[in-house]
């Protein structure tokens, strides 16, 4: 079975830290790793996505690293806030095949203390 | 740009009943696909739409669970009967077809409680 794995499961940040989170796939089909962020009552959104033909993608705050041999991919925050609590999910597709079907990991609730 | 839309936002409902729920996705968008949520887990993939067919529904209960997109637009998703285990937050998400990575939008989702 095609399968993300997640972790931490949940993490506590001190406001102005760096946040980690890691996650780690086996299907090597798989191409498009994008992370999303999901409030409490609201739906998940895109926040950052890499491919593997890069090792690291920045924007703003928020980094991914990928290690492509490891098949592990991570997701940094820095100078993390109290605005970032939230719960992250890690998932990869496979674009290249034309399935863009997102498999999830089970997710890393955040809390970003002050 | 208005955002993925669903109804209703809450159902409560015994085992055995029937509900139902609604999506209107993003405007253009051809794909849609409808997830479930439960609790402190990632979204599971139910089944996938482009325009009015049905792309992807292998991890679909079809025991209980059906879906149909009308007009290759507003989609519902059905369950009849529920069971206790199908209490979670379904999701429904839209994207352009063929057009970047396939960008996933998701709405607020449907949280069913089954009692």
């Amino acid at each position: 079975q095609q399968q993300v794995k997640q972790s931490p499961q949940s993490l506590i940040v001190q406001k102005g830290g760096i946040s980690i989170i890691n996650c780690a796939y086996e299907n090597t089909a798989f191409d498009y790793f994008p992370w999303y962020q999901q409030f409490p009552g609201k739906g998940p959104a895109l926040l950052i996505a890499i491919r593997p033909d890069v090792s690291e993608k920045k924007e703003g705050r928020f980094t991914i690293s990928f290690n492509k041999s490891a098949k592990q991919f991570s997701l940094h925050i820095m100078d993390s806030q109290p605005g970032d609590s939230a719960t992250y999910f890690c998932a990869a597709s496979m674009v290249s095949t034309g399935s863009y079907q997102l498999t999830f990991g089970k997710g890393t609730k955040l809390s970003v203390i002050p | 740009e208005a955002g993925v839309a669903q109804s209703p936002r809450y159902k409560i409902i015994e085992k055995r009943q029937s509900v139902a729920f609604w999506c209107n996705p993003i405007s253009g968008h051809a794909t849609l696909y409808w997830y479930q949520q439960i609790l402190g887990q990632g979204p599971k993939l139910l089944i996938q739409f482009q325009n009015n067919g049905v792309v992807d529904d292998s991890q679909l209960p079809k025991d209980r669970f059906s879906a149909e997109r009308l007009k290759g637009v507003d989609s519902t998703l059905k369950i009849q009967p529920a069971k206790l285990e199908d209490s979670a937050v379904y999701l429904c998400a839209s994207s352009l077809v063929g057009r970047g990575l396939g960008e996933q939008y998701f709405g607020p989702g449907t949280r069913l409680t089954v009692t």
